[in-house]
């Protein structure tokens, strides 16, 4: 199956600076790319997505990019606030055997810090 | 705004009990997923549903069922209760790739 490993797993940052989360993936397949954020005491929530056909997008402060040959994918915050303080979380498309193909496989997570 | 909800916030429970932990979605979203969050280890996926009455094994579902009879609901259950077992539960319901969570149950055996 899919095997997803994220790093770091803690980022400290001062605000204004930009924040870099990498991710690598095992499965050839997986063609899609979420980014989740969790903060304290929520469900995590998609913030930016990428597919295999693009190589980066980008939404505001956030930018995600795709290398498929090397199996990474990033996610890039530019001017961090104390706001983007939470764990993010990167996953990958699955395979399985069922009838549904909206499986994901997440990473561990990283837990990023935005000081004042 | 699609909202999922979960029974409870906290859980406190003995070991060898029967849990119910519960995930209502009001999107009529055909997919329900059960995960665990646990520190270190991110989220594990325990079981998904892709329909009513359908059910597919994620990477951990030792120790765990679940029951989907309605499209809207989406049961965990723990048959006995284990001390290991002590960890947050994460819902999340789809369409299609994004998936929506509920704000989790933090389940305590003791």
């Amino acid at each position: 199956g899919e095997n997803v490993e994220q790093h770091p797993s803690t980022l400290s940052v001062q605000e204004g600076d930009s924040a870099v989360i990498k991710c690598t993936y095992s499965d050839s397949a997986s063609n899609y790319f979420p980014w989740y954020k969790q903060e304290l005491g929520k469900g995590p929530q998609l913030i930016i997505d990428i597919r295999s056909n693009v190589g980066e997008k980008k939404d505001q402060r956030i930018a995600v990019t795709l290398n498929k040959t090397a199996k990474h994918f990033s996610l890039h915050i530019t001017e961090t606030q104390p706001e983007d303080s939470a764990v993010y979380f990167c996953a990958a498309s699955s395979q399985n055997s069922g009838g549904s193909n909206y499986k994901l496989t997440f990473g561990k997570g990283t837990l990023l810090t935005v000081n004042p | 705004d699609v909202k999922v909800t979960q029974s409870s916030r906290y859980l406190v429970k003995r070991t060898g009990e029967k849990v119910f932990l519960e995930c209502v979605q009001d999107m009529d979203h055909e997919n329900m997923f059960w995960y665990r969050q646990d520190p270190g280890l991110g989220l594990r996926l325990i079981y998904f549903s892709y329909d009513v009455k359908m059910k597919e094994k994620g990477d951990i579902p030792e120790g765990y069922s679940v029951s989907r009879e309605k499209k809207e609901r989406f049961s965990l259950i723990l048959e006995s209760a284990s001390t290991n077992q002590t960890s947050m539960y994460l819902c999340a319901s789809s369409f299609a790739w994004e998936q929506y969570f509920g704000p989790g149950t933090r389940l305590t055996v003791t």
